[in-house]
């Protein structure tokens, strides 16, 4: 069975420092993967994804993942954040049948305080 | 844009009434998805479609029923709500690439009483 694992619920963050969200996840085949960011009150939003190539792979925002196939991990990394990027961060990982939509973290909750 | 449109925003509901959520999307999308999130789970898959007059379940489909009248629309069926129903639901659209990016609506907090 597939699954994604967020290991941090809550990050606290000063505005301006750097941020890192770690993600690792469970699968045998090739992943797919995605970073989703859901605003207060708001849907979730795609910020990046990774199927192949370079495993640094940039978005949206200034955010930037990189695939660890040893580590099975895919982390988020952002060099200065903004009070704007508090928000609900979720790892995701596509699933075997892909019309059935994605496999989601529990998601990490990062609050940027000025 | 691609836009996925959920009304109503908000439901109150009372227990063993019926509740419909309703989804439309404007991306022209052949899958589209309804998940509810609750604290401590995530986003869980309850139904899904591929196309008009599909519906699959998910992972947590018992107490939920699904319909896709065409490509655009889908809604999510309660048709005896419980309080463990209380939840904020999410529609979603793909597309049929292996990628499969997922564009959600804004959600629809609904509590039953």
């Amino acid at each position: 069975a597939q699954s994604v694992t967020q290991p941090d619920a809550r990050v606290t963050v000063s505005e301006g420092a750097s941020l890192q969200l770690r993600c690792k996840y469970s699968y045998s085949g090739t992943p797919y993967l995605f970073w989703y960011v859901q605003y207060p009150r708001q849907g979730l939003q795609l910020l990046l994804k990774y199927y192949s190539g370079d495993p640094v792979v940039q978005g949206v925002n200034g955010f930037e993942a990189e695939f660890s196939k040893s580590n099975s991990s895919f982390h988020l990394r952002k060099a200065s954040v903004h009070w704007s990027d508090s928000a609900v961060y979720f790892c995701v990982l596509r699933s075997n049948n892909y019309a059935q939509g994605l496999t989601f973290g529990l998601g990490t909750r990062v609050s940027v305080f000025p | 844009e691609a836009a996925v449109t959920q009304s109503p925003r908000n439901k109150v509901a009372v227990t063993g009434g019926k509740v419909t959520l309703s989804c439309n999307q404007t991306n022209n999308h052949n899958n589209m998805y309804w998940y509810r999130q609750d604290t401590g789970h995530g986003l869980r898959l309850i139904h899904y479609s591929y196309g008009a007059g599909s519906t699959e379940k998910g992972d947590i489909p018992d107490g939920y029923k699904a319909s896709r009248p065409s490509q655009e629309n889908f809604s999510l069926i309660l048709e005896l709500a419980t309080p463990s129903q209380t939840s904020v639901y999410f529609c979603a659209s793909g597309d049929n690439g292996g990628q499969n990016t997922l564009y959600f609506g804004a959600g629809t907090r609904l509590s039953v009483l």
